[in-house]
């Protein structure tokens, strides 16, 4: 099992660019997150799943879209990128509510 | 909204010491208490959990201790290794939520 899969790794973007984060999980987990880590920050949940065909806004989603486009797949989408979207994005899923919560590698993202 | 505080920010231990670190929370409500290892490049990964029926749980050289009236909870670590270098995050949730609270996480280095 592959687990948690994130791609890219490692992008850099021009303000005003979009792209897409793809994340994945071999778990048939039901419960898919994804996360921005700043340094001092910690980390801070951008968007949830709860399940396939459900999304709920976390702490900070202004200026992120995201798609549960199966049980499987949850991207985040970046309409315009700010360089205040420079951060590392990391995609995370769960079997259920409280359960614990399995991470990707990150996405390593720059916005210039 | 920082609703679980963490510290310190960074921690330098000699190998076979005591690290500790520290975390408060103000929700009532939080009723899981989970502590992630994150090393460099890596997402970060369940180390230890705990709910708030017990004061103590220890798994090997790791130890959370719990302090319901004071609202806090560490996470100790005996006999420390060089292995052990990491950043080290605390969460919490509560029952009503799927969400975890990160604190901003603490930076352990153990020198041999």
């Amino acid at each position: 099992n592959a687990g948690v899969t994130q791609t890219p790794k490692f992008q850099v973007l021009k303000t005003g660019q979009s792209m897409t984060l793809q994340c994945a999980q071999d778990m048939n987990h039901n419960s898919m997150y994804w996360y921005r880590q700043d340094p001092g920050m910690g980390l801070r949940l951008i968007y949830y799943s709860a399940s396939e065909g459900t999304t709920d806004k976390g702490e900070v989603p202004n200026g992120y879209n995201v798609s549960r486009l199966n049980k499987r797949e949850f991207s985040l989408r970046l309409e315009s990128a700010a360089p205040s979207q420079t951060s590392v994005y990391f995609c995370a899923s769960s079997e259920d509510r409280k359960d614990t919560q399995y991470f990707g590698p990150g996405t390593r993202l720059t916005v210039l | 909204q920082q609703q679980v505080k963490q510290s310190p920010q960074s921690l330098i231990v000699q190998k076979g010491g005591i690290s500790i670190i520290n975390c408060a929370y103000e929700n009532t409500a939080f009723d899981y208490f989970p502590w992630y290892q994150q090393f460099p490049g890596k997402g970060p990964a369940l180390l230890i959990a705990i709910r708030p029926d017990v004061s103590e749980k220890k798994e090997g050289r790791f130890t959370i201790s719990f302090n319901k009236s004071a609202k806090q909870f560490s996470l100790h670590i005996m006999d420390s290794q060089p292995g052990d270098s990491a950043t080290y995050f605390c969460a919490a949730s509560n029952i009503n939520t799927d969400k975890l609270i990160f604190g901003t996480g603490t930076r352990l280095q153990v020198f041999p």
